[in-house]
């Protein structure tokens, strides 16, 4: 089957650097989507990673380890704008984006 | 670019209405639309998938005669979700694939929240 592993809640702290882990399973793979999801709001877009390695986009970078099934959203100078739930996407062989419950992510000043 | 919307935000209705919303994607050709379902707390569930001109995919369990989709162009997909019950309350997400960029990055309407009283 088809399985998103992530960390239910993480509570950082203003100012400091975070890291959400993501673990799959899917039934083939094209690449592996991060979105933040503010309460009530759709999600929107973060971060795309199809290759092995580290893709650095502003304050977020997102790493990825196809043999490992293996990937993290770190984020850096964190805000109080930054509380908000991180999803894990990977993306299987029918291009279906694969859903977890994602990261629930509560900022503390 | 790559806006998509989504009509109403919010809508509260009766048990045994329907209720339509609708999905349009603003400044770009959508060649697939997604429907999602979202309870509190629970991840993205997809209902189904739409290619314009063509009949919707559904997912296992969800059914097809109460969640009418039409994807009549390729700006604008529709959800009616026919004799709506309360357990259908929910927030109702859809998303659109065919923007400049990343081919397969689906780009998310701002949701629809659905009461039935």
């Amino acid at each position: 089957g088809q399985n998103i592993d992530q960390p239910t809640e993480m509570t950082a702290t203003e100012g400091a650097i975070v890291q959400i882990n993501c673990t799959y399973q899917t039934s083939g793979f094209n690449g592996l989507f991060w979105y933040q999801q503010h309460a009530g709001e759709a999600p929107t877009f973060l971060s795309y990673n199809v290759l092995d390695g580290l893709e650095e986009k502003g304050r977020f970078s997102s790493f990825l380890s196809r043999s490992k099934g293996y990937s993290y959203l770190l984020l850096k100078e964190l805000q109080m704008k930054d509380s908000a739930s991180y999803l894990c996407a990977p993306m299987d062989s029918n291009y279906q984006l694969i859903w977890g419950a994602g990261t629930k992510l509560i900022i503390k000043p | 670019g790559a806006v998509v919307s989504q009509h109403p935000s919010w809508v509260i209705c009766k048990s045994g209405t329907s209720v339509k919303i609708e999905c349009r994607s603003l400044d770009f050709q959508a060649t697939t639309m997604f429907w999602y379902r979202q309870f509190p707390k629970q991840s993205l569930m997809l209902m189904a998938t739409s290619n314009e001109g063509s009949k919707a995919t559904y997912e296992q369990g969800v059914e097809k005669d109460k969640f009418l989709i039409n994807h009549a162009s390729l700006t604008l997909s529709t959800l009616t979700v026919t004799s709506a019950h309360p357990e259908d309350s929910s927030f109702y997400i859809c998303s659109a694939r065919g923007g400049e960029g990343n081919a397969y990055e689906q780009y998310f309407g701002p949701g629809t929240r659905l009461t039935v009283t």
